[in-house]
């Protein structure tokens, strides 16, 4: 069965400094993998996905991932993290023909001045 | 006008009551998810629908029910609320093929079951 860990349940980053969110996925096939993002009060936004190809795939507001086989992750990552960035990440994997898409648990980002 | 519009934004209800959650799609999409958020658990899947006549349980189906009224609206009912199904509720639409995993979601359904 898919399944997504999402190892930190809270990260405080500093307002200018590097973030790196960590995914790890178990999945017997190629996965799709996705970062979304829910802001305070709002639906989840799809920052990225990766299907194939390009390992290291760019989503909005800066943001990136690096799909690595080996190590069965999709970590996230942004060079500079702003405040606005302040939100909880969910990493998610699915598959082509869709038969559920499996959320993480979460990572709340909160960014200190 | 949002994309994917849930109704009503936050409920507060009691036990044994019937509550229906509405969500509406502009997106033109055919498949709907309901998803449930609970703190510390993600989102898990209760039902989703490839088109009007294809409707699917999801991993949480128990005590909830859905109806596909049109392409565009996708309503999931809790026949009767307990306090275990206080929870953040989301409505998301999918496009089918290789764009069935991007999701479009709604901004949820706060429900409060007492």
């Amino acid at each position: 069965a898919q399944s997504v860990t999402q190892p930190d349940i809270h990260i405080t980053v500093s307002e200018g400094a590097s973030l790196e969110l960590r995914c790890n996925y178990s999945y017997g096939a190629t996965p799709y993998l996705f970062w979304y993002v829910q802001s305070p009060g709002q639906g989840l936004q799809l920052l990225l996905k990766y299907f194939s190809g390009d390992t290291l795939v760019q989503g909005i507001k800066g943001f990136e991932a690096e799909f690595k086989r080996s190590q069965s992750s999709f970590n996230l990552r942004k060079p500079s993290v702003h405040w606005s960035d302040a939100a909880e990440y969910f990493c998610a994997v699915g598959r082509i023909g869709f038969q559920k898409l499996v959320f993480g648990t979460g990572t709340r980002l909160l960014v200190s001045p | 006008d949002a994309d994917v519009t849930q109704t009503p934004r936050n409920r507060i209800t009691k036990t044994g009551k019937r509550i229906m959650l509405e969500c509406s799609q502009t997106k033109g999409h055919d498949r709907m998810y309901w998803y449930r958020q609970d703190p510390g658990l993600g989102l898990r899947l209760i039902y989703y629908s490839f088109d009007v006549k294809d409707i699917n349980k999801g991993e949480i189906s128990d005590g909830y029910s859905v109806s596909r009224q049109a392409q565009a609206k996708f309503s999931l009912s809790l026949e009767s609320a307990i306090p275990n199904q206080t929870a953040l509720y989301f409505c998301a639409t999918s496009v089918g093929g290789s764009g069935a995993n991007v999701l479009t979601f709604g901004a949820g359904s706060r429900l409060t079951v007492l």
